[in-house]
């Protein structure tokens, strides 16, 4: 069974630039949210995607927006990249929304802003 | 809202000797606890977890109890190795979907 999996692992922007960051769920897991993890802290949770629909959203601008594909992988974009942006961002998988079904984590994608 | 705190480190063991990690939450209604941990370089993998007030959350070595009348969900293990080396999270789940995380505790086992 293939878990969660993410791309680029690293890349580089500059302040301004736009980014789209990749995530394929595990098998099965028809559920994806998203966690940025600035250096040093815990993750926060940016957005969550069920069944290809928005399920809910934390504390982040417009400018973070996401898709959910009909196969259930996703997409993080973010636009005018600031150099706050430069985080962990991290994607979870799971078998559905809610508190019964457990979370599991991608390796990340490390982003830089310069 | 919820939000967790958990012990600032860094931390630095010795091989062998004992760990605790503490963590109190505060959530509204019934959350679910978790440790998660993260290796250098990597993503979280789930540790333990407690879904009810006085479960107890065990893996590898490590414990934590619910413990609803204090709010707190504090991580040990009883004898550290040098690869239990890694960031420690503390986080709670409620009647929500997300999850909220603790800061992280950076852990390092000297051999």
């Amino acid at each position: 069974e293939t878990g969660v999996t993410q791309s680029p692992t690293h890349l580089i922007k500059t302040r301004g630039q736009q980014v789209t960051l990749r995530c394929s769920s595990q098998s099965g897991h028809n559920t994806v949210s998203w966690y940025q993890q600035a250096l040093g802290q815990g993750p926060q949770f940016i957005f969550q995607y069920y069944r290809e629909e928005e399920n809910g959203r934390g504390n982040f601008p417009p400018r973070f927006s996401g898709l959910q594909f009909p196969n259930y992988s996703s997409e993080l974009n973010v636009n005018a990249l600031e150099l706050d942006d430069s985080a962990l961002y991290l994607c979870a998988s799971s078998l559905g929304v809610g508190q019964a079904y457990e979370q599991y984590f991608g390796p990340g994608t490390r982003l830089t802003v310069t | 809202g919820n939000s967790v705190t958990q012990m600032e480190g860094p931390v630095t063991l010795s091989e062998e000797a004992f760990l605790t990690i503490n963590c109190t939450y505060t959530a509204t209604g019934y959350p679910s606890l978790f440790w998660y941990v993260q290796y250098p370089g990597e993503g979280l993998q789930l540790l333990l977890k407690a879904t009810k007030a006085d479960d107890k959350g065990s893996n590898k070595g490590f414990e934590a109890t619910y413990r609803k009348e204090t709010t707190s969900f504090h991580l040990e293990k009883g004898s550290v190795q040098v690869s239990d080396s890694a960031v420690y999270f503390c986080a709670l789940r409620s009647n929500d979907y997300k999850l909220s995380f603790g800061a992280g505790t950076t852990v390092t086992v000297r051999a």
